[in-house]
């Protein structure tokens, strides 16, 4: 079973453009939901993350919109640039157990960004 | 500050082999995370260790193990090698149990 569901597969966006990435989750024991950018044969990398109890964060060109009664979570990157171009993933993880639980992970998308 | 290392970055083992994957996490970081990502797919978790004891434990079967030293560096095992086991096995650390958590390059693993 899915935890975290995530859409588009893949993506194609205008440069300078708004890039919009969605996960549902099911789980109402999660409360923690980061987003990762991952470069081909490159780890990982942490871009932004958000607890429930904020509906929206920003962090410069990247928000994470929160919505806990739909449980749903989506990212948005603004003035969309060519080196934004990667594979991107939301998490999902029950922090309040003290952090023993690892991260679910959506499957990804992959994001292209055309001059 | 160096990111979280691991090696080998790259390797190659035959079916019913056995490899070990090393890892060092960011300095200060006491817990470390494993992870499984076959190609075009999520990371999948497989284990978390706290000052040296097995915090979690995600779905993998009995041939996967793991470990984590007094110097919070760790190992991960995986015994008699399956071709599906072939994935980018990713180390991770993290100050305590919970909180951000910051992923190394991997080691890429090929069974044949």
């Amino acid at each position: 079973q899915q935890q975290v569901k995530q859409s588009p597969q893949s993506l194609i966006v205008q440069k300078g453009g708004i890039s919009i990435i969605n996960c549902a989750y099911e789980n109402t024991a999660f409360d923690y939901f980061p987003w990762y950018q991952q470069f081909p044969g490159k780890g990982p990398a942490l871009l932004i993350a958000i607890r429930p109890d904020v509906s929206e964060k920003k962090e410069g060109r990247f928000t994470i919109s929160f919505n806990k009664s739909a449980k749903q979570f989506s990212l948005h990157i603004m003035d969309s640039q060519p080196g934004d171009s990667a594979t991107y993933f939301c998490a999902a993880r029950r922090d309040s157990g003290g952090g023993a639980d690892g991260l679910t992970f959506g499957k990804g998308t992959h994001l292209i960004i055309q001059p | 500050d160096a990111g979280v290392t691991q090696s080998p970055t790259h390797l190659i083992k035959t079916r019913g082999q056995h490899v070990t994957l090393r890892c060092s996490p960011i300095s200060g970081h006491k817990s470390v995370s494993w992870y499984q990502q076959v190609l075009g797919q999520g990371p999948q978790f497989i284990f978390q260790y706290y000052e040296k004891e097995e915090r979690g434990r995600g779905n993998f079967p009995d041939r996967f193990s793991a470990r984590q030293f007094p110097n919070y560096s760790s190992e991960l095992n995986v015994n008699a090698l399956l071709l599906g086991d072939s994935a980018l096995y990713l180390c991770a650390s993290r100050k305590r149990g919970a909180g951000e958590l910051f992923f190394g390059e991997g080691s890429r693993l090929t069974v044949l």
